[in-house]
């Protein structure tokens, strides 16, 4: 069974850290690997994709690699604000290739002032 | 640029009312699902479309039933709510590159309390 697993389950940082999330998944098949960010009541908005030709893709101060060999993900946030607490989830596609995502559980992120 | 568009955003139900949930997508994508998101469980999916007319079960289907008669819609039945379905629920669409990557967008969710 497919697994995505992330670590930790929370985090809380003062203003202007760096940070990274971690992302691990168990098929190393998978094509590729989706971050994305949840406000609190709110939906999920997709941060970056890594396709399955990159090992990362980067959008302004958020950096994510993927390394399928090892079968971990990280999500770097530079200069961490109060505006990037949210939770963060990654999500790894089934490899039957129906559109079906796996989910970790996420990370809760609290960037204090 | 309307994406994914479900509604209602908020229901309240009472035991044993029957009501659909409504998704539809204006990207032309082959692939639709919903999951449902609950604390602690995160996300899980209750059923998943591969294209028009095809339909199958997730990891929590109990409960529900779907129905895809065109690409753009895929409404989520729930045929006696029950307290236990109080959740937030969740559509996605995705679409396959030639490379085999897939991407996924997601509608902003209907907040469903059953009581």
């Amino acid at each position: 069974k497919q697994e995505v697993t992330q670590i930790p389950a929370a985090l809380s940082v003062p203003e202007g850290e760096n940070l990274v999330l971690n992302c691990s998944f168990t098929d190393s098949a998978i094509y590729n690997l989706q971050w994305f960010r949840q406000d609190p009541g709110k939906g999920l908005t997709s941060l970056l994709l890594i396709q399955s030709s990159q090992r990362e893709q980067t959008s302004g101060r958020l950096n994510a690699s993927l390394d399928k060999s090892s079968g971990r993900s990280t999500l770097y946030i530079a200069a961490s604000q109060p505006g990037d607490s949210a939770t963060y989830l990654c999500a790894a596609p089934s490899i039957s290739n129906t559109g079906k995502l796996i989910f970790g559980q996420g990370t809760t992120l609290q960037v204090k002032p | 640029n309307a994406g994914v568009t479900q509604t209602p955003k908020f229901q309240v139900l009472k035991t044993g009312q029957s009501m659909t949930l409504q998704c539809a997508q204006d990207m032309n994508h082959e692939y639709m699902s919903w999951y449902r998101q609950d604390p602690g469980m995160g996300l899980r999916l209750i059923h998943y479309s591969v294209g028009a007319g095809i339909t199958d079960q997730g990891e929590v289907p109990n409960g529900y039933n779907v129905s895809r008669s065109t690409t753009e819609d895929f409404p989520l039945r729930l045929l006696s709510a029950a307290p236990s379905q109080t959740s937030v629920y969740f559509c996605a669409s995705s679409y396959r590159s030639v490379a085999g990557d897939t991407e996924a967008f997601f509608g902003q969710g209907t907040r469903l309390t059953v009581v």
